[in-house]
């Protein structure tokens, strides 16, 4: 199975940027990477995806080693309303058909931002 | 745009009950998948629903169930239930699904099992 690794937390200051690492070292040749975030009391939210290349939104940058073992979200400057759980997901093939699958959420990285 | 809705929002219930969660997505949202949050294992994934078909399943016992209805709304349905079952339960929808799709979560069902 296609796992995710992340730490436990990280802490950052306002305003500064923050690079959330992930490893997915058996992710497989069409996995996708998401990113989502769950703030306190709340559901997970949309951040960013993406498959080999960087990629930029409005929230985030999501940098993506070249062998694809690794990926990083980048908060270029952090606010105090991006403390919050951070997941990083892959797809995770289950059944060897190919039809099944099971989304593989881990236990994310707990983002602290001190004002 | 209404975001996805879920009802409850908080229920109590006691062993051996069954419960019924509902879902209404984000109109125009076909694809609907719950999660089940608890301290000790995260988020983990139910199964989803594609127009009206059940097109993936996780990891859980038969006791855990859902349909989801033609106009995209989803319940997932828990029976006998146990202790363990406490928890948040989480479902999102998307155009497309989990895989490619972005997910949109509602604000989850809290249930506790006494």
């Amino acid at each position: 199975d296609a796992k995710t690794t992340q730490p436990n937390s990280m802490e950052s200051n306002e305003e500064e940027p923050v690079h959330l690492p992930c490893n997915h070292s058996t992710i497989s040749g069409t996995d996708y990477i998401h990113w989502y975030r769950q703030l306190p009391s709340q559901g997970p939210e949309y951040v960013i995806h993406g498959l080999t290349s960087n990629v930029n939104n409005r929230m985030a940058s999501l940098a993506i080693a070249e062998d694809r073992k690794s990926s990083t979200l980048i908060l270029h400057r952090a606010t105090l309303r991006d403390a919050a759980v951070y997941y990083c997901i892959l797809r995770d093939v289950w059944d060897s058909g190919g039809s099944n699958y099971k989304l593989t959420f881990g236990k994310g990285t707990l983002l602290t931002v001190n004002p | 745009k209404a975001g996805v809705t879920q009802t409850p929002r908080y229920l109590i219930k006691t062993r051996g009950q069954q419960v019924t969660l509902s879902c209404s997505p984000i109109s125009g949202h076909r694809s609907v998948s719950w999660y089940q949050q608890t301290p000790g294992q995260g988020l983990q994934f139910l199964f989803e629903y594609f127009s009206e078909t059940q097109r993936n399943k996780g990891n859980f016992p038969g006791r855990f169930s859902g349909r989801q209805f033609s106009n995209s709304r989803s319940e997932m349905n828990v029976s006998t239930l146990e202790l363990g079952d406490s928890a948040l339960y989480l479902c999102a929808s998307s155009v497309t699904g989990p895989n490619t799709g972005e997910l949109f979560f509602g604000e989850g069902s809290r249930l506790t099992v006494l």
